[in-house]
């Protein structure tokens, strides 16, 4: 199965560190995007790449939170200086520029606890 | 900004009984996809609509996307302890990359 990958599955820290999470998209797959989801909610963008471009950001996205997609293929979603309010499950999903209906696959998710 | 307002949020109801949940919005999209999520997990799709007026069956899972594609609906018929989940309707917006998620209808079914 070469569906989508995301480690950690799961990442305690204390508040005010910084934490990495890596995310592998399905392997033919040139676009990538992050969103996140607290209990109770559906998920919420956060931002999104085609190839290594970054090409819309939300507003969500604070100073203290950071993408890459460096060659195009893996991408790493850094949250500096953490807030509690930061916990949340941190799902990517990846698609295909030729799939006309941009269906969206998503990874397992990284499960952020900032204690 | 474009919203997605998901009924029930939650719903508990016997095995064999029929169930439908609903997905409303003011807004027009090019497509709206039905995602189901287990505790733990990410969201698995399970269907995407693209035209207005399109119905699409999957098994016992019957979705409609709205003539304006501002809404849709997911009816499930004799529902089964194994449909239990969170159900997502997201949508794309005309243009668009991003999905707008609904808050999820939370479903049990009791054996």
């Amino acid at each position: 199965d070469t569906g989508v990958s995301q480690n950690p599955r799961h990442k305690i820290t204390k508040r005010g560190q910084n934490v990495t999470f890596r995310c592998d998209p399905i392997s033919e797959h040139n676009r990538l995007y992050w969103y996140r989801q607290t209990l109770g909610q559906g998920p919420e963008f956060l931002t999104y790449f085609q190839n290594e471009a970054q090409l819309e950001k939300s507003r969500l996205l604070s100073d203290r939170f950071s993408a890459e997609r460096p060659k195009g293929s893996f991408s790493t979603l850094e949250i500096q200086r953490t807030e509690q309010g930061d916990s949340a499950m941190y799902l990517c999903a990846s698609s295909s520029r030729g799939d006309s209906y941009n269906e969206q696959f998503f990874g397992p998710g990284t499960r952020l606890t900032v204690l | 900004t474009q919203l997605l307002e998901q009924s029930p949020q939650f719903l508990s109801i016997q095995e064999g009984e029929n169930l439908t949940v609903y997905c409303n919005s003011s807004s027009v999209f090019s497509s709206l996809q039905w995602y189901r999520q287990e505790p733990g997990e990410g969201p698995v799709l399970l269907v995407t609509v693209v035209t207005g007026g399109e119905v699409k069956k999957l098994k016992r899972l019957t979705f409609q996307f709205g003539d304006a594609r501002k809404d849709s609906s997911l009816h499930i018929t004799a529902a089964q302890p194994g449909d239990t989940g969170l159900y997502l309707c997201a949508g794309r917006g005309v243009g668009a990359q991003k999905l707008v998620f609904g808050q999820g209808t939370r479903l049990t079914i009791n054996p």
